[in-house]
């Protein structure tokens, strides 16, 4: 499968503790998002890279969050000194664009659940 | 400020019947982008359709339409003969020519047979 491949899916831990997610994009894709879901909520936007270069950051993504994407293939996705508010499904997507903003689809990974106890 | 509201939080119907599913958004750019996405229990979000702002044809793909309309900030979404497998958590989202999607809150379809 070709997807976009996200791990772990689950990830439970304690308060204070440090978590990294990774997502591998489509192969193709340069463009690469990270956005948070929470219960019952849509996803929110967290930042952006294209290709090896971080574009874009919301003000959601605070100093415990830090995102690379080291050589424009895979990324990761590191929260430090986790809190209970960070509880929640972190979803990575990606795209292709050669130049300018990106409008068109998007393609998801399911998604990595975090549970801070 | 951008912004989607979604204000149907939960609908049920029975399968067969036509169900429509709200979208209201705001923005003050005369360029941008709407969307559907739709979110099955598996949590992959998966692309239905991408509508801009110049663009206010309505579009029918087999059971599904959208309805746009820029006098109402309205971007509607219509199933026809719904069916158990459009059981899924729809969102609507809204781009102003930036890679950053906003998105509603959502809307949970449960279709039950």
């Amino acid at each position: 499968d070709t997807g976009v491949s996200q791990n772990p899916r689950h990830k439970i831990t304690k308060r204070g503790q440090n978590v990294t997610f990774r997502c591998d994009p489509i192969s193709e894709h340069n463009r690469l998002y990270w956005y948070r879901q929470t219960l019952g909520q849509g996803p929110e936007f967290l930042t952006y890279f294209q290709n090896e270069a971080q574009l874009e950051k919301s003000r959601l993504l605070s100093d415990r969050f830090s995102a690379e994407r080291p050589k424009g293939s895979f990324s990761t996705l590191e929260i430090q000194r986790t809190e209970q508010g960070d509880s929640a499904m972190y979803l990575c997507a990606s795209s292709f664009s050669k130049a300018g903003p990106y409008t068109g689809e998007l393609f998801f990974g399911e998604g990595s659940r975090l549970t801070v106890l | 400020a951008q912004k989607v509201t979604q204000a149907q939080t939960e609908i049920s119907v029975v399968e067969k019947e036509d169900v429509t599913l709200d979208c209201v958004y705001e923005t003050r750019d005369t360029t941008y982008y709407l969307f559907w996405y739709k979110q099955p229990p598996s949590g992959e979000l998966v692309f239905l359709i991408r509508r801009n702002s110049f663009d206010e044809q309505n579009e029918i793909s087999g059971r599904y339409s959208w309805n746009f309309q820029k006098s109402t900030s309205s971007f509607n979404f219509t199933i026809t003969a719904s069916q158990v497998v459009d059981s899924a958590v729809y969102f609507c989202a809204l781009s102003v020519y930036t890679d950053k999607l906003i998105f509603g809150t959502g809307t949970r379809l449960q279709v039950f047979p």
